[in-house]
Order: structure tokens, then sequence, then C-alpha cells
């Protein structure tokens, strides 16, 4: 009975390389969020996403970031030519609105992503 | 707008009471969840509240009124363990949760 998984725990990039994180929500689930926490920040809402579709990306900023949930495999959230403010913790959480009352959004353990 | 305020830190002793407030004006309202947060880890599901009124869930309880935007989770026989980050959250139409700054709990023996 997994919960949320998120991978890699910790990532570390240089200025302008790519970064790559995943997100396997829990069994069952088929809508992922993703959030970011900046350091003594509350989290953040990015992107809301179904299996091949984006629901919600009002909270991505307009350029170096996407998002994708395809019909297999896990929810990437990609960075592209990182700079030193991308720096955070990025929380990926999984819902079931079919299965669940409350729709009660489950979080993974983030990726904490260090920008050198 | 969307706004949700929550104190930034809060004391408390072991085995005592305490309150956690949380107003909020936001565009739309769906629901509000508190969460548990430990230092360095994932934030954990606590309670829900939808509809005005108190819910009740062993230690923990959780209050709405949506007509004030305003709500509260009161953490009773505080323990040691408890000494963690709790976040208010309002869910809006599109199902997004937007949330407060968070409220630093320290519980002191």
């Amino acid at each position: 009975n997994a919960g949320v998984m998120q991978n890699p725990r910790h990532l570390v990039r240089r200025r302008g390389q790519e970064a790559r994180l995943r997100c396997s929500p829990m069994k069952g689930h088929s809508h992922v969020y993703w959030y970011r926490q900046l350091p003594e920040e509350g989290l953040k809402f990015m992107v809301y996403l179904q299996k091949e579709n984006i629901i919600d990306e009002s909270g991505m900023p307009k350029e170096r970031f996407s998002a994708e949930f395809p019909k297999e495999g896990p929810s990437i959230l990609r960075i592209q030519q990182v700079v030193r403010g991308d720096s955070a913790a990025y929380f990926c959480a999984s819902s079931n609105p079919w299965t669940s009352r409350t729709d009660t959004q489950y979080f993974g353990p983030g990726t904490r992503l260090t920008v050198l | 707008g969307q706004n949700i305020d929550q104190p930034t830190e809060m004391t408390a002793t072991e085995g005592a009471i305490v309150q956690i407030n949380c107003t909020y004006q936001t565009s739309g309202f769906n629901g509000l969840f508190w969460y548990q947060q430990h230092a360095g880890e994932a934030p954990t599901f606590l309670s829900y509240n939808v509809l005005d009124g108190l819910e009740e869930k062993g230690r923990f309880s959780s209050f709405l009124s949506r007509s004030k935007g305003y709500s509260y989770l009161l953490l009773k026989e505080l323990q040691m363990k408890d000494s963690a980050s709790y976040l208010c959250a309002v869910r809006s139409y599109t199902d997004k949760l937007i949330f407060g700054t968070g409220t630093r709990l320290q519980v002191f023996p």
C-alpha cells in the first residue's frame, strides 16, 4: 500500500543544467499536483494534471518549467536551464475524487533541489 | 485575491491545549484542510472541513465558519512529537490548494 513516491529525494544541479523530478501517485490515484516550497515559505501551487492532460498550470513560471503525466509512467516536472532561485523543495500530491468523499491530496516526501 | 493568514509561531507546554487560527480570503472555496509538516518531511493530512462546525478526530479538532472566513485547529493533550508546522489550506474550485505560510508549534516539557 505504497504512498506517493518521488525521486530523487535530493538533486544537485549547476546553473544552466536541466532538472527532472519524478512522481508516482498513490495506487488508484489519477490526479497529480505539484507544489514548490521555498525556504521559510509556504507551499505554492504549480500545476495540476490528470493522465495525458494539464488541467491547471496557473502556478507554473512561464519559461523553463514544464510538466507531464503520461498514460504510462510517473509524472515529470522538468526545469530547464536552472538558476539559483529554483532551489527549493518540490512536492507532489495525488488524489482520487471518485473514491474519496473529501478528495484529499496526499503528499510525497518531496525532492530537494539545490542549484550551485 | 487569495490570502490565508496564520500566526507564524506558537509555543505550548506538554499536556496542554493549543488553538491555531487561520483566516482566509479567497476567490473560491471548496473546503479547508489542515496538514502537519515536520521539518524536512512531507505534509501529512490532519483534517478537512467544508461545512460550518467542528470536526473531531482523536486529539485533533478543526472548526470552520465560512461566513467569517475562519478556521481553527485544536490540539489537546499536547505531546513533544506534536512540535511541527501546521498548514492551513483552502481548496479552490479548480481543486488546487492555497496554503498559508504555516504555524510553527514548539511544545516544551
